[in-house]
């Protein structure tokens, strides 16, 4: 069963705008991640951010966690067309060794 | 080798039939992971490897769904008598050890279509 639900669903933008994608999740965690996928195959694992942290930047990302509300979010900075594709929020159970994801948000980067 | 790989891309097959699925991690990754992706949802956990033991199998959704690890290495996904509801990309992922600590690496995945 899904753990998380992300929100939006779907978001489209201009390129250079920013994007942020939301994800909520359930139970406690060890470590939230977010993948990114193209064209329904293989995932990339974009970033990790531990129980024990609230902000972590790599590149044009910046995650956020707050463990008191259960949520994430995910920012891109300045989209490229490139960063089309959907973005998945996974969450590493406390107690479990899988990785449960959210339904997943669909960015469109508009040229 | 340098990713996970997986095979075949794609499987048809008719309903009733058996089907074996084949990842293959990247070496050294003593943990490893089946998901199955239905169109337009998230990765939906099915099973997890530490070693050769499965250590955690309760995604798979029923009996008819099996899957083996003999050597540590390489893992076959097995499904018995197909359903059209089993139409599924299938994903592979392997990871260095078993801690709740580190990125997956996901293959290309398996599209499995039960016609």
């Amino acid at each position: 069963s899904q753990q998380g639900e992300e929100d939006p669903q779907a978001l489209s933008i201009q390129e250079g705008e920013n994007a942020t994608m939301n994800c909520s999740y359930k139970t406690s965690i060890n470590n939230l991640q977010w993948y990114r996928q193209n064209s329904g195959r293989g995932l990339v694992h974009l970033i990790l951010i531990r129980s024990n942290e609230r902000e972590k930047h790599s590149g044009r990302l910046r995650v956020t966690l707050d463990t008191s509300k259960k949520s994430s979010s995910l920012l891109i900075t300045a989209s490229r067309a490139a960063d089309t594709a959907s973005y998945f929020c996974a969450t590493d159970v406390q107690g479990a060794q899988k990785l449960v994801f959210g339904q997943g948000t669909r960015l469109t980067i508009n040229p | 080798g340098a990713g996970v790989s997986q095979t075949p891309s794609n499987k048809v097959t008719e309903k009733g039939k058996y089907v074996e699925l084949r990842c293959d991690p990247i070496s050294g990754h003593t943990a490893l992971y089946w998901y199955r992706q239905s169109l337009g949802q998230g990765p939906e956990f099915l099973i997890y490897f530490q070693g050769t033991g499965a250590a955690d199998d309760s995604g798979l959704p029923n009996d008819r769904f099996f899957a083996v690890r003999p050597e540590g290495s390489v893992s076959t996904l097995k499904i018995q008598r197909t359903e059209r509801g089993d139409s599924a990309v299938y994903l592979c992922a392997s990871s260095p050890e078993g801690l709740a600590s580190r990125a997956r690496v996901f293959g290309p995945g398996t599209r499995l279509t039960v016609l």
